[in-house]
């Protein structure tokens, strides 16, 4: 299978807390998305970093981008029970699809 | 928030009806897709569509099918419904060529298959 494994499957810290999570792909890539999803809700689109990117920010989240690893992650900083969700990374092989992983289900204790 | 909507949100029927789930995006996307998500679990791509009259086949094998008369419209239809069908339908769009396939997704409809 060509899906993004994001790891850990699931993390639970404290508001405040940095949360940190992996993302691993198979083969070379155009691009690789984050994408955030809602108990019960669709996904939010975070962040795109681009195969000859290393390192992307967007207010609280960065992204980076190890393509010799073929391996990317996202920290989100100073965590708020507001950010409790599924987050998953979806590697663009440029195929006309994105293929998701199972996601990391972050929980986030006020 | 992006313009794409879902209807119904929620889906409780008995087996064997039909049922047509309705996705509609206001923002002009050429492609349209469908993905089934059981809870805690990967999304599956079941359909996919390049633009109107163009519908192809996900990498999961479904029952169900799909149209694309309109660019705005992408509705999935279940012929016969059956408890295996229980899950939740993501629709999305994307306009490759503006922004790299970034996907918007609807809110999602949850059907339970009694």
């Amino acid at each position: 299978s060509q899906q993004g494994e994001e790891d850990p499957q699931a993390l639970s810290i404290q508001e405040g807390e940095n949360a940190t999570m992996n993302c691993s792909y198979k083969t070379s890539i155009n691009n690789l998305q984050w994408y955030r999803q809602n108990s019960g809700r669709g996904l939010v689109h975070l962040i795109l970093i681009r195969s000859n990117e290393r390192e992307k920010h967007s207010g609280r989240l960065r992204v980076t981008l190890d393509t010799s690893k073929k391996s990317s992650s996202l920290l989100i900083t100073a965590s708020r029970a507001a950010d409790t969700a599924s987050y998953f990374c979806a590697p663009d092989y440029n195929t006309d699809k994105l293929i998701f992983g199972t996601g990391t289900r972050l929980q986030v204790f006020p | 928030e992006a313009d794409i909507y879902q209807t119904p949100r929620y889906l409780v029927i008995g087996t064997g009806k039909k049922i047509t789930l309705e996705c509609s995006q206001t923002m002009g996307h050429d492609k349209m897709y469908w993905y089934q998500q059981d809870p805690g679990m990967e999304l599956h791509l079941i359909h996919y569509s390049y633009g109107v009259n163009s519908t192809e086949k996900g990498d999961l094998s479904s029952e169900s099918t799909v149209s694309r008369i309109r660019t705005e419209h992408f509705p999935l239809t279940l012929e016969s419904a059956r408890p295996s069908h229980t899950s939740q339908y993501l629709c999305a769009s994307s306009a490759p060529r503006l922004a790299a396939d970034t996907q918007y997704f609807g809110p999602g409809t949850r059907l339970t298959v009694l």
